[in-house]
């Protein structure tokens, strides 16, 4: 069974940082595009940024570029998140997804990032 | 950016009932077009993908059609379990985009 469990949210101020990760299981991690997707909270889903089977490409919404990086270990199964310049509008449930051919087909449980002062 | 555009935002049903929903992207995408269903407090599952692909394990009475700009998403006889949030979402170009959602009440 594919599994996705994120952790790493939590409340933190504007300007401040945080990590996300996401633990896989249940499939072959390394075979798979994997995507970080947000939802504020009452409102629609938001696709934030995407890596390569191996890494070698990752692409962002524009919001988040140069703030976000997007990263991933296979030998850990784990897909990363690292937030910096956090600002009060990123405050959203941030759910990893698995990507084939550019649908999300297996999503984790989310995580909420609430970023206020 | 693409936009994608989904109408209507809200609509009310009954069990039994056949729904549509549109979904119109602001530039041709081809066939790359998905669909999720998202129920309160839940993550979205995968409906269909590229434009009328069944995931597996979605129920036959969940049809999609369309290509180029403007997508369906039909419910053939509505089921208590269906009422939910929609989303269609293009995987034509990045920034991959979604629409607004539609309400199932």
């Amino acid at each position: 069974e594919v599994q996705l469990v994120e952790t790493g949210g939590g409340l933190v101020q504007p300007g401040g940082s945080l990590r996300l990760s996401c633990v896989a299981s249940g499939f072959t991690f390394s075979g798979f595009w994997m995507t970080w997707v947000r939802q504020a909270p009452g409102k629609g889903l938001e696709w934030v940024a995407n890596i390569k089977k191996d890494g070698s490409e990752k692409y962002y919404l524009d919001s988040v570029k140069g703030r976000f990086a997007i990263s991933r270990d296979n030998a850990k199964n784990s897909l990363y998140l690292q937030m910096n310049s956090l600002r009060v509008d990123d405050t959203a449930v941030y759910y990893c997804a698995r990507s084939v051919e550019g649908a999300f087909d297996s999503w984790g449980q989310g995580t909420l990032v609430t970023v206020s002062s | 950016d693409i936009q994608m555009t989904q109408s209507p935002s809200s609509l009310s049903a009954f069990v039994g009932d056949r729904v549509t929903i549109t979904c119109r992207a602001s530039q041709y995408i081809g066939s790359y077009l998905n669909w999720y269903q998202q129920k309160p407090g839940r993550a979205p599952n995968l409906l269909i993908f590229s434009t009328s692909t069944l995931y597996t394990g979605v129920p036959s009475r969940f049809t999609g059609s369309g290509s180029g700009t403007d997508f369906t998403l039909t419910i053939n006889s509505l089921q208590l379990e269906d009422f939910a949030t929609y989303y269609c979402q293009q995987s034509y170009s990045t920034p991959l985009t979604f629409g607004g959602g539609t309400e199932v009440e």
